[in-house]
């Protein structure tokens, strides 16, 4: 079946931009993840759902990034006002469950600011 | 508070010959760990995971990993290296208590022909 799926792919934003990154998880999955990943680092975690609701926050880096998912489904990570230090790769996963299921990662979204 | 540790950042090894890829980790309780490929320009792909049971634990393409309480380990093994297994591993851990899973910063496997 289809994985997850991010788009887009590559985003290339000028500094002050707003940016709007949008995920697309396997049917059915219930848990939903943003990660940061940068250059020559494992993924850091920003923000869990469980269905639509935002259960933890804790890793989004300041109050210029917003995510939601309002209908338990597809995700949207919104940054504001971009600022050179937001470049990376941002991945996506998403699992049946939060318990011991494996993560689905999607190919992931590489923002760079220029 | 839950940590993995990735001590090496490149591993090489020859084509045919038995690979190991370190992690150890620090978790309060009892641990559910995790292995993960990336491949260039791909997001992370399952291996296999410890949850409870037996200490060795199989995965996809031949990998297989070994859970050591005692030494708090978690290395993941493959009997003959392929070419093709040359990518970045990412050792994750979390707690049961927890739904956020910590990754390690990763370990370059390189497989020389």
């Amino acid at each position: 079946g289809a994985g997850v799926s991010q788009s887009p792919r590559y985003k290339v934003a000028k500094r002050g931009q707003d940016v709007a990154l949008r995920c697309d998880p396997i049917s059915g999955h219930v848990s939903l993840f943003w990660y940061q990943q940068a250059l020559g680092q494992g993924p850091e975690f920003l923000t869990y759902f469980q269905n639509e609701a935002q259960l933890d926050k804790s890793g989004l880096p300041s109050d210029r990034f917003f995510a939601e998912r309002p209908e338990g489904s597809v995700s949207t990570l919104k940054i504001q006002r971009t600022q050179q230090e937001d470049s990376a790769v941002y991945l996506c996963a998403s699992s049946l469950d939060r318990g011991t299921y494996e993560q689905y990662f999607g190919p992931g979204t590489r923002l760079t600011v220029t | 508070a839950q940590s993995v540790a990735q001590p090496e950042d490149q591993v090489n090894v020859a084509e045919g010959n038995p690979l190991t890829v370190k992690c150890t980790y620090s978790v309060s309780g009892n641990p559910y760990l995790f292995w993960y490929v990336q491949y260039p320009n791909r997001g992370l792909q399952f291996l296999l995971k410890y949850i409870t049971g037996d200490n060795l634990v199989k995965g996809s393409y031949g990998f297989e990993a070994e859970f050591n309480k005692s030494q708090t380990s978690f290395h993941l093994k493959k009997p003959s290296a392929l070419v093709s297994d040359s990518a970045l591993y990412f050792c994750a851990v979390k707690s049961g208590g927890s739904y956020i899973p910590t990754f390690g910063r990763g370990t370059s496997l390189i497989v020389h022909p």
